[in-house]
């Protein structure tokens, strides 16, 4: 079956500082992989989403970015944090009309 | 700009109670998903509608897409307390883009 891992669960992180959050699936091949980001309590908003490796596609232009340097790896990174990057990181999987969750990153920036 | 309005925002009932909750948007969507999330975990799938028109049921809950791909609800009958949690649809579309709507946050009361 398949699973999907994320990692850290929480981050506490100053302001300026780089980020890199990893997400690996397993049992699964050529997924489509998604970052999410939550506010809390309210529903996720979509920042990148990736067909295959190397190919990102970015919804909302932020500070962050996305890679795919393997089939089932996806990571979110920034260069320097800005306050406004804190909140719950979800990284997701999908091979067509479902998408599955992973535990979520806990990102809060001081 | 979200895609997808859920409403109510905020629901607190009796256990025992029935309710439902709304997923309305102006766009068409290819299937739309029904997620359930507890607090600092990732969302968890419920189901998937994907036909206009089509009703799924689990045990005591009732899902509905509507006739035109754009709306659907979450019947929930006889509520408990073990159904608190936060409500979000997803509507599928732009191969297999998941955009989600702004959250539903349920208390049951015993």
């Amino acid at each position: 079956s398949q699973t999907i891992h994320q990692w850290p669960a929480t981050l506490v992180q100053p302001v300026g500082s780089p980020l890199s959050l990893e997400c690996t699936v397993e049992g699964t091949s050529n997924p489509n992989l998604y970052w999410y980001r939550q506010a809390a309590g309210r529903g996720l908003q979509l920042l990148f989403y990736s067909v295959g490796i190397g190919q990102i596609s970015s919804e909302v232009p932020q500070n962050l970015s996305a890679s795919r340097p393997q089939d089932r790896q996806f990571i979110l990174s920034s260069k320097k944090l800005l306050l406004s990057d804190s909140g719950f990181y979800l990284c997701a999987w999908s091979l067509g009309a479902e998408a599955f969750f992973g535990q979520g990153t806990r990102l809060t920036v001081v | 700009t979200q895609l997808l309005e859920q409403s109510p925002q905020f629901l607190s009932i009796q256990e025992g109670e029935n309710l439902t909750v709304y997923c309305n948007s102006s766009s068409v969507f290819s299937s739309l998903q029904w997620y359930r999330q507890e607090p600092g975990e990732g969302p968890v799938l419920l189901v998937t509608v994907v036909t206009g028109g089509e009703v799924k049921k689990l045990k005591r809950l009732t899902f509905q897409f509507g006739d035109a791909r754009k709306d659907s609800s979450l019947h929930i009958t006889a509520a408990q307390p073990g159904d608190t949690g936060l409500y979000l649809c997803a509507g599928e579309r732009d191969f297999n883009k998941f955009y989600f709507g702004s959250g539903t946050k349920l208390n049951v009361k015993p």
